[in-house]
């Protein structure tokens, strides 16, 4: 079992709507990343997350410590989110970071 | 402020030949650089990082090398590659730990 899963796997919605993609992990974290990865290749951070709720534009990222979840949230979803969206934490045991696989998303217009 | 350049774009290689990836970053001093690897149809891979001059800290086995010959150049290298070193290759800089990591553009290698 991987130790940071994402759900879903491949996500295609309709522009406008309300887009939430899931990541759980198996270990202790000093920190939980959300990045965007465009067809391209080019990889933007979106958040740094030790605790709460962080909000960027239509952009929300919120992680439970306790539960070993977080989850990204798009409003108002617009074709331009269409990308790889990736979670990865920082291992407290030793310090790695640890990738998801990533959630495609495609947004229709 | 900070900008982060990676080259090249693309680079297409024979096996066994060798390689050098060349990133620096401007605008900032005594980042913690960075190389991942991302293999068709794989998540991303954490390669190396540096802390600081000379300071390099492998994550995973391979016939990959890196070096922090100055403060903000990271150059990852190879004396053969083989044909699994095809990928993705990113480099990317924070101000510390667990602090946002920024990336560059990526160069896309190929082994023939």
């Amino acid at each position: 079992k991987n130790e940071v899963e994402q759900s879903p796997q491949n996500l295609t919605a309709q522009e406008g709507e309300f887009i939430t993609i899931n990541c759980s992990y198996s270990v202790g974290i000093s920190a939980l990343h959300w990045l965007q990865q465009h067809p391209g290749g080019g990889i933007v951070s979106l958040f740094m997350l030790s605790s709460g709720k962080k909000k960027h534009g239509r952009l929300i990222a919120t992680i439970n410590i306790q539960e070993k979840h977080s989850s990204l949230h798009i409003t108002a979803s617009h074709p331009r989110d269409s990308a790889v969206y990736i979670c990865a934490v920082r291992s407290r045991r030793d310090d790695k970071i640890i990738f998801g696989k990533g959630t495609r998303l495609h947004i229709l217009p | 402020s900070q900008t982060i350049h990676q080259w090249p774009a693309t680079l297409v290689q024979p096996v066994g030949s060798p390689l050098s990836l060349e990133c620096t970053v401007e605008g900032t001093s005594n980042p913690n650089l960075y190389w991942y690897r991302q293999a068709a149809g794989r998540g991303l891979q954490l390669l190396f990082y540096s802390v600081g001059i000379g300071q390099i800290s492998s994550e995973v086995p391979q016939n990959l090398s890196a070096s922090r010959p100055q403060d903000r150049q990271f150059i990852l290298s190879s004396k053969k590659l083989l044909l699994s070193d095809s990928g993705f290759y990113l480099c990317a800089w924070s101000i510390g730990e667990d602090q946002p990591q920024h990336f560059g553009d990526g160069t896309r290698l190929s082994i023939l």
